[in-house]
């Protein structure tokens, strides 16, 4: 799997919008990017994953440039319950064992 | 989003005993479930991926015969820490994989806290 770079914290607003970039310069064609939260002492929760075309759900937004080497994760609003560790992955659509590699991820802090 | 439990959420237990944590997959079939460990301040490291039916792969320098995963059913996997050590407290979490449209997304349970006195 492709490495991923992130930074290692960030501080938000509550109200305002989150960016949270990744690196991710060596990813191949068939890997998609998948972004994952872990709040404290819960298990990761899924967030978005996209392959090459920007996506939207109820949680967030996920913009992935055009030559694929980086994407940002946008939280809209972010609230305090935003707070958590933010992990970037990349992964190829099916490799048999569909391994999730965690790096270290972005820890996000959103203050009243 | 899919819903995977994990039992207990917290267990104690001496040095020497052994445990077992259970994950299931509530509303969904998972053929391939991923145990994972993480150490405090830490990433999450996957432990082996457990498939249905059949043996479960183990990550390098993971012990197998210490860390004992059945994937019985397509909706229950459990890992027993065998002949637990201190050193083996840690947070264990298990992941379920589901197959959608696009891509296969895992979602994971909420954890369980192990510590071994």
């Amino acid at each position: 799997d492709a490495k991923t770079t992130q930074p290692p914290s960030m501080d938000c607003a509550e109200g305002r919008a989150a960016n949270l970039p990744c690196n991710h310069s060596t990813i191949s064609g068939n890997e998609y990017v998948y972004w994952y939260r872990q709040i404290h002492s819960q298990g990761p929760q899924y967030i978005i994953h996209g392959l090459k075309n920007n996506e939207t759900n109820e949680m967030a937004s996920l913009i992935i440039t055009e030559d694929r080497k980086s994407s940002t994760l946008i939280l809209p609003h972010a609230t305090l319950r935003d707070t958590a560790v933010y992990y970037c992955i990349v992964r190829e659509e099916d490799t048999g064992f569909q391994k999730l590699v965690f790096g270290t991820g972005t820890r996000l802090l959103v203050s009243p | 989003g899919a819903v995977v439990s994990q039992h207990p959420s917290r267990v104690i237990c001496k040095s020497g005993t052994s445990v077992k944590i259970e994950c299931r997959s509530l509303d969904f079939q998972a053929t391939t479930m991923f145990w994972y460990r993480q150490f405090p301040k830490q990433s999450l490291m996957l432990m082996a991926t457990s498939n249905e039916g059949s043996k479960a792969t183990y990550e390098q320098g993971v012990e197998k015969d210490k860390f004992l995963i059945n994937h019985a059913s397509l909706t229950l996997s459990t890992l027993t820490v065998t002949s637990a050590h201190p050193e083996d407290s840690s947070f264990y979490i298990c992941s379920a994989s589901l197959q959608g449209r696009r891509a296969d997304t895992q979602y994971f349970g909420p954890g369980t806290r192990l510590t071994v006195l």
